[in-house]
């Protein structure tokens, strides 16, 4: 049973970069079979996807976000990683981080971690 | 503004059968992009409720179905319970966007 745990500054100055890591146990990231993503949650609104990251370090960002997101990989410490760069009060949100599988009917994220509340203000 | 569009609530009394709608269009639901379906309860993380239109991960209970139709997809949920009170999700592929995209959500109310 794979589990994810997210962790970063709960607080975050405007303009500058928020800052995410998940740790994975209970599986590799390293594995061809699973996408890692980032999925946000602004107070009281719905899910957004933010991007998806393979064990290639290949990624696909939404492209509402694109310029200012980078997702990376640390195969060493099984984590994965987010960075929002620009951010304003609007980036404040629940952050997830979640498993999805490789296969093309598998994009369906079953696995999540239990997000963590990043704050943005001055 | 989603791409999926979901009532932003329904209701129903404890026993009844309740639908979620999540309506889309030739980009995402109707170019044949599966849907997938989410629960989340209040405080916790989204939990995979339906897969592939139709399909029920482990331990979901067969109270909860989905299907899909030309541009739209549906979830039914029969013998509502008071567990049942959440906020349920679509989510789908949109080609347009070259983007994983949600439905906005629909916060049911169990009478």
């Amino acid at each position: 049973q794979v589990h994810l745990q997210e962790s970063g500054p709960g607080l975050v100055k405007t303009s500058e970069t928020l800052s995410l890591t998940c740790a994975v146990s209970g599986g590799s990231i390293s594995s061809n079979s699973y996408y890692w993503a980032w999925i946000r949650q602004p107070p009281g609104k719905g899910l957004e996807w933010l991007g998806t990251i393979y064990y290639s370090g290949s990624t696909s960002y939404n492209p509402s976000l694109k310029s200012r997101v980078t997702m990376s990989l640390d195969m060493s410490k099984d984590q994965f990683s987010l960075k929002l760069t620009s951010v304003t009060a609007a980036d404040t949100a629940v952050y997830y981080c979640a498993r999805r599988g490789s296969g093309y009917f598998e994009d369906y994220f079953a696995s999540w971690g239990q997000g963590t509340l990043v704050t943005v203000s001055s | 503004q989603s791409v999926l569009t979901q009532p932003p609530s329904v209701s129903g009394a404890p026993g009844q059968r309740v639908t979620i709608s999540c309506t889309g269009g030739r980009s995402n639901i109707g170019a044949g992009y599966v849907v997938h379906w989410y629960q989340q309860l209040p405080g916790t993380a989204p939990k995979l409720l339906i897969l592939n239109d139709i399909g029920r991960p482990s331990g979901v209970p067969d109270r909860f179905s989905g299907s899909k139709s030309d541009t739209s997809a549906s979830l039914a949920i029969t013998g509502l319970q008071a567990e049942d009170e959440a906020d349920y999700y679509c989510q789908s592929y949109d080609n347009s966007l070259s983007a994983t995209v949600f439905g906005g959500g629909t916060k049911l109310t169990v009478l």
